[in-house]
């Protein structure tokens, strides 16, 4: 089992541009979360999908952000245009259906400049 | 609403010296609670979890946690503590609906001294 692989590991990228986070869950697993982390307000949960299907966007902090579950397999953030204060390290987590036990990814440090 | 408190920002424990983590949460009912540790530049690991009966779980790494209701508690606890348990570790609450979301605490950070 290769866990929750997310990429990438580390992104730098220039305010303005767009970025986009991905996130592969555990096969089998049909409920995925993104979290974001910084120092100030710790791990927020921004969005999460049960059997890909957005559940509760009420986390993600505004227009620019954007996420996407096209199949079981695959999943990304997108923010456009892109802020220094996104600066943070963003989360993967999936587990299945009635299994609070989530499997994190590695996560992403963005950095945007 | 619910909310989850780790009262301690950093604890230092000398190495094999014993390990109590604070938590306290705030909830309508019964909560599901867990605690996650994390290295650093990793992800988070499930340490443990606590559902319903017996009060006192045992985990990973040898960690052991004890939910308390009447202090709306769930401290984290090893008798030994090893260099490698330097990180940091959140605890969080679990709402009991079709959500399965998670509310992290602010996480508490290890430091151990050798």
């Amino acid at each position: 089992d290769a866990g929750v692989i997310q990429s990438p590991r580390h992104e730098v990228t220039e305010m303005g541009q767009e970025v986009t986070l991905r996130c592969k869950p555990i096969s089998g697993h049909n409920s995925l979360f993104w979290y974001r982390q910084t120092m100030m307000r710790g791990l927020e949960l921004l969005i999460y999908f049960n059997n890909n299907v957005p559940i509760d966007d009420s986390g993600m902090p505004e227009d620019r952000f954007s996420a996407k579950m096209p199949n079981a397999s695959f999943s990304t953030l997108k923010i456009q245009p892109s802020e220094p204060r996104d600066s943070a390290v963003y989360f993967c987590a999936s587990t299945w259906e009635g299994n609070y036990g989530y499997t994190f990814g590695s996560g992403t440090r963005l950095t945007v400049v | 609403a619910q909310s989850v408190t780790q009262p301690d920002i950093h604890i230092t424990v000398s190495e094999g010296a014993s390990l109590e983590l604070r938590c306290n949460y705030s909830y309508g009912a019964t909560p599901y609670l867990f605690w996650y540790v994390q290295s650093p530049g990793q992800g988070l690991q499930l340490l443990l979890k606590y559902f319903s009966g017996d009060t006192l779980v045992q985990g990973i790494k040898g960690f052991e946690a004890e939910f308390k209701r009447s202090q709306s508690s769930f401290n984290l606890r090893k008798p030994s503590v090893h260099w490698s348990d330097a990180a940091e570790y959140f605890c969080a609450v679990g709402r009991m609906d079709s959500s399965y979301k998670l509310i992290f605490g602010s996480g508490t950070r290890l430091l151990v001294r050798p």
